[in-house]
């Protein structure tokens, strides 16, 4: 069956560093969503990716789908403690869609 | 509502008895998810609704587990005969077409702890 694995499982960066996680996963995606989880939060939406080799910006935020639409990358320029949290990508193949393993960012001041 | 809706927002109960947590989704939302996260780890697929009906019941984590939807709005995850490795945040989510994918919204989460 599908397997989704994000890498790493954590991260801590001094503030102001750069961060990037990867989602990779076994079949080829339909599309894949980003998502974010601050500490004691609900996951919420970033974005989603549906085209191969897409990149999207959100101010300080770089998301990038695979040419081959198999992975996927979050890349966060200059981290600030407001992005603590953990960065969850969602895969999709069919309509059960499947949340990576997530990495948990933590950003020292 | 405004938002995903989810109660209680926390349950302590005694093993074995049975417990329900309810959902109300995001009003014209036909998809709705229930997920389990334990501390500090990922987020578990139980069940998805289309309507209400459920296309994918794999992920309940065994008979014990079950849920409905009436009226293609709230759901009801209900939980017999607990047990302590049950203790999880259940969060609930909705979107407005599971088949085409979207945007997840997610409740606030129903935390249980099962002594």
């Amino acid at each position: 069956g599908q397997q989704v694995m994000q890498i790493p499982q954590y991260q801590h960066v001094q503030e102001g560093e750069d961060f990037t996680t990867y989602c990779n996963s076994s079949t080829t995606l339909s599309n894949i969503q980003w998502y974010k989880q601050r500490p004691g939060g609900h996951p919420v939406f970033l974005i989603q990716l549906v085209k191969s080799g897409e990149v999207k910006k959100q101010k300080r935020l770089t998301f990038q789908f695979g040419e081959a639409k198999k992975n996927s990358s979050l890349h966060i320029t200059a981290t600030q403690t407001t992005d603590v949290g953990t960065y969850f990508c969602r895969t999709s193949g069919t309509y059960k869609y499947i949340f990576g393993t997530g990495t948990r960012l933590k950003v020292l001041a | 509502g405004a938002g995903v809706s989810q109660s209680p927002s926390n349950k302590v109960t005694e093993k074995g008895k049975d417990v329900e947590l309810r959902c109300d989704p995001i009003s014209g939302h036909t998809a709705l998810y229930w997920y389990r996260q334990s501390l500090g780890q990922g987020l578990e697929f139980l069940i998805y609704f289309q309507g209400n009906s459920a296309p994918d019941k794999s992920g309940l984590p065994s008979d014990r587990f079950s849920a409905e939807r009436t009226g293609g709005s709230v759901s009801t995850l209900t939980i017999q005969r607990t047990q302590q490795e049950d203790s999880a945040v259940y969060l609930c989510a909705s979107s407005l077409n599971g088949r085409l994918g979207g945007e997840l919204f997610f409740g606030e989460g129903s935390r249980l702890t099962v002594l």
